[in-house]
């Protein structure tokens, strides 16, 4: 069974203050994306990562793909109110054509 | 561009009542999904469609669950009899081709009592 496992699963943190949150498995994905979502609505897409190693930057929040491609992290830089959400990693895993969902890092900023 | 876009928002009904959930997947979309939402198992595939055909059911719970998509722009997820354990967040999401992304609808809550 392929997983995705993330960390923490909870976090409440103070604005301003900085935070990473992880995306670990086994197995080895062809593409990895980050979702956000917020209460009543769906996840929404913040970023894919293609290659091993690969870092992008999306204004405060920089991803990074695990040199394997088999984990992955979202750091954030002075958190604000509006980052509170639900953080989910996914990706394809490698091989397959299984698309799988992390298990979720909920996130709430305090003002 | 509209997005997904599914119907009802909210549905609340009592045990044993059939529900039916709507989407409309993004136009040009060929692939739709239907996810299910809860705190404690997170967000499950239940099913997914390509090109209108079902290609992946295994996640569907049990036979109370039946989707369809009759056509590239409509599809339901029919639970027949409704049980209190169904009660949870459902999702659409579509996606065009080789893209890895899904665009998901805003979803509905469901509530059996």
């Amino acid at each position: 069974t392929q997983l995705l496992e993330q960390s923490p699963q909870f976090l409440s943190i103070q604005e301003g203050e900085n935070l990473t949150v992880y995306c670990n498995s086994s197995s080895v994905f062809s593409s990895l994306q980050w979702y956000r979502q917020e209460p009543g609505e769906g996840p929404v897409l913040l970023v894919t990562v293609v290659t091993g190693g690969e870092v992008k930057k999306l204004k405060r929040l920089t991803f990074q793909f695990g040199d394997a491609r088999k984990d992955s992290s979202l750091h954030i830089t002075a958190a604000q109110t509006g980052d509170t959400g639900l953080y989910l990693c996914a990706g394809w895993v490698s091989g397959t054509y299984k698309y799988i969902f992390g298990t979720g890092t909920r996130l709430k900023v305090l003002a | 561009d509209a997005g997904v876009i599914q119907s009802p928002r909210h549905e609340v009904t009592e045990m044993g009542q059939e529900v039916t959930l709507r989407c409309k997947p993004i136009s040009g979309h060929n692939s739709l999904f239907w996810y299910r939402q809860t705190m404690m198992r997170g967000l499950e595939l239940l099913i997914y469609f390509n090109n209108n055909v079902p290609i992946d059911d295994s996640g569907m719970p049990e036979d109370r669950f039946s989707a369809k998509m009759p056509n590239a722009s409509f599809s339901t997820l029919k639970i027949q009899p409704s049980e209190p354990r169904d009660s949870a967040v459902y999702f659409c999401a579509s996606s065009s081709g080789e893209d890895p992304r899904r665009d998901f609808g805003d979803g509905t809550r469901l509530s059996i009592l």
